[in-house]
């Protein structure tokens, strides 16, 4: 079955970088497309950025500049890097599958990890 | 970026109550706008796509309608593990965006 798990560490220093991995099963990185998502606590959902089936990207505008997000398709993995954390970015972070209806692609979510918690504090 | 407004932001309701929960956009969507389910422990689960496609597994108490600008998720009889957070998201146009998200809450 479909199942994505986000893993990283839990505490990041002010003006470090961010890592984080989702790793995929059920399905193929070269057939369906990959988000990550944010939610500050006691917050709402913000959309990070994408990773298509062919291993293009598209990013947030408010984030692009500090953003990456690249994939080991071998490994069933996608990656997020995310430079100069600021406490603001304190967040549970989710990876989110793209739905694919098979001709299409639609920002619609269709299957989603647990979320790994982010806090950055010094 | 199209903004999305929740209303109301948290709803108190009873058991086997209908309930209806609001999303405007800033801007029409061409019915671009999807649901999601949050329960208390985070997992989020995919209600409705497309306005009202029902996902499959999603029980047909869940019904979403609307267009243009407004649109609205309805729970016709409320069940124990429906009591949750609701979002609605619109994908129009980039950057897909949600609302801040509607809790619904035990009476």
């Amino acid at each position: 079955q479909v199942q994505l798990k986000e893993s990283g560490p839990g505490l990041v220093q002010p003006s470090e970088t961010l890592s984080l991995t989702c790793t995929v099963s059920g399905f193929s990185l070269t057939s369906y497309g990959v988000n990550w998502v944010r939610q500050p606590p006691g917050k709402g959902l913000e959309w990070m950025g994408t990773i298509w089936n062919d291993g293009s990207t598209d990013y947030n505008s408010a984030l692009k500049s500090r953003l990456s997000i690249s994939r080991d398709t071998s490994k069933s993995q996608v990656f997020l890097k995310m430079n100069s954390l600021q406490t603001e970015d304190t967040a549970i972070y989710l990876c989110a599958r793209l739905y694919y209806d098979g001709t299409y692609y639609y920002w619609y979510f269709d299957f989603w990890g647990p979320g790994t918690m982010v806090t950055v504090s010094s | 970026d199209i903004q999305m407004t929740q209303t109301p932001s948290s709803m108190p309701a009873s058991l086997g109550e209908r309930v209806t929960i609001s999303c405007r956009a800033s801007q029409g969507i061409s019915n671009y706008l999807n649901w999601y389910q949050q329960k208390p422990d985070g997992t989020i689960k995919p209600l409705i796509y497309y306005t009202s496609n029902l996902q499959s597994g999603v029980p047909s108490r869940f019904s979403g309608s609307g267009s243009g600008t407004d649109y609205s998720l309805t729970i016709s009889s409320l069940e124990p593990e429906d009591f949750a957070m609701y979002y609605c998201q619109q994908y129009d146009s980039s950057p897909p965006t949600f609302g801040g998200g509607t809790k619904l809450e035990l009476k």
